[in-house]
C-alpha cells in the first residue's frame, strides 16, 4: 500500500494570488496524478506527472495555469496560478501500484482550496 | 466512448433501509478494474473495494456488498440497514487500461435520515 501526505489539507487565498500543494509518497511510483473536484462536481484528471519528463495535461488545463513539479519518484507540486474564485475546489493527488490484478488506487487527503 | 455513469445523483433513505448505487460502464477493453470510494463532508476519498474485469465474483463485506455484471457492464453498490454514517458521496471510478488513471463517475450523494 502506499501512504500520501498532502499539504495544505485547506488554504483561503486571495484572487490573482497563486497556491503550490505537496504531494509526499512513501515509496516510489512511476506515475502521479492531480486532480480537481469543483464543489458538487465530480473528480476530473488534470494532468499527469511522470518523473523526468514534464506532465501531460488533459484537455481544458494547461501548464502556465497549473504547472507541475515532479523532482523524483515520491514527491510532486501543483500550483494553482493567478486564482480566481473559479479555482475554489477541492485537489487531489493519486497514485496507482501495480499493473496486473493487484492494482490499487491511493489518494492524498485533499487540498481544500477557497478563493476570495 | 470510455465512461462511468452513475444516474442516481442524489438518494435520500431513512435509517435502516436497504440503498443500492447504481454504475454503469462503457469500454472496448478486456482487461479494467473497477472501483468504488467513498467521499464523506471532510473531503478525503476513502476505498470501498476493487474489483478485476476477469472476476465476476460478487462480493459482501459487513453491510456492504457489490455486484458485478459484465453482460450489463453494471457494478451496483448495495448498502444493507443504512446508518446515518453512511451519508457522504459515494463514486464508481474505472481504470481502461493498466497504467491509466481513473476514470469517475459523476457520484451519488447519500442522505441517510434517522
Amino acid at each position: 500500500s502506499a501512504v500520501i501526505s498532502q499539504k495544505p489539507s485547506r488554504d483561503i487565498c486571495q484572487r490573482g494570488t497563486s497556491l503550490t500543494i505537496q504531494c509526499q509518497v512513501d515509496s516510489q511510483v512511476t506515475m502521479m496524478f492531480w486532480y480537481r473536484q469543483q464543489p458538487g462536481q465530480s473528480l476530473t484528471l488534470i494532468a499527469t506527472a511522470n518523473q523526468g519528463s514534464e506532465a501531460t495535461y488533459e484537455s481544458g488545463f494547461v501548464i502556465d495555469k497549473f504547472p507541475i513539479s515532479r523532482p523524483n519518484l515520491t514527491f510532486s507540486t501543483l500550483t494553482v496560478s493567478n486564482m480566481s474564485p473559479e479555482d475554489s475546489s477541492i485537489y487531489l493527488c493519486s497514485v496507482l501500484y501495480g499493473l496486473d490484478r493487484y492494482t490499487e488506487a491511493f489518494f492524498g487527503q485533499g487540498t481544500r482550496l477557497t478563493v476570495v | 466512448a470510455q465512461k462511468v455513469t452513475q444516474a442516481q445523483t442524489e438518494i435520500s433513505v431513512v435509517e435502516k433501509e436497504d440503498v443500492t448505487l447504481d454504475c454503469v460502464y462503457e469500454t472496448r477493453d478486456t482487461t479494467y478494474y473497477l472501483f468504488w470510494y467513498k467521499q464523506p463532508p471532510s473531503g478525503e476519498l476513502v476505498f470501498l473495494i476493487r474489483r478485476n474485469s476477469f472476476d465476476e465474483q460478487n462480493e459482501i463485506s459487513g453491510r456492504y456488498s457489490w455486484n458485478f455484471q459484465k453482460s450489463t457492464s453494471s457494478f451496483n453498490f448495495t448498502i444493507t440497514a443504512s446508518q446515518v454514517v453512511d451519508s457522504a458521496v459515494y463514486f464508481c471510478a474505472l481504470i481502461f487500461n493498466a497504467g491509466n488513471m481513473l476514470t469517475f463517475g459523476g457520484g451519488t450523494r447519500l442522505m441517510v435520515k434517522p
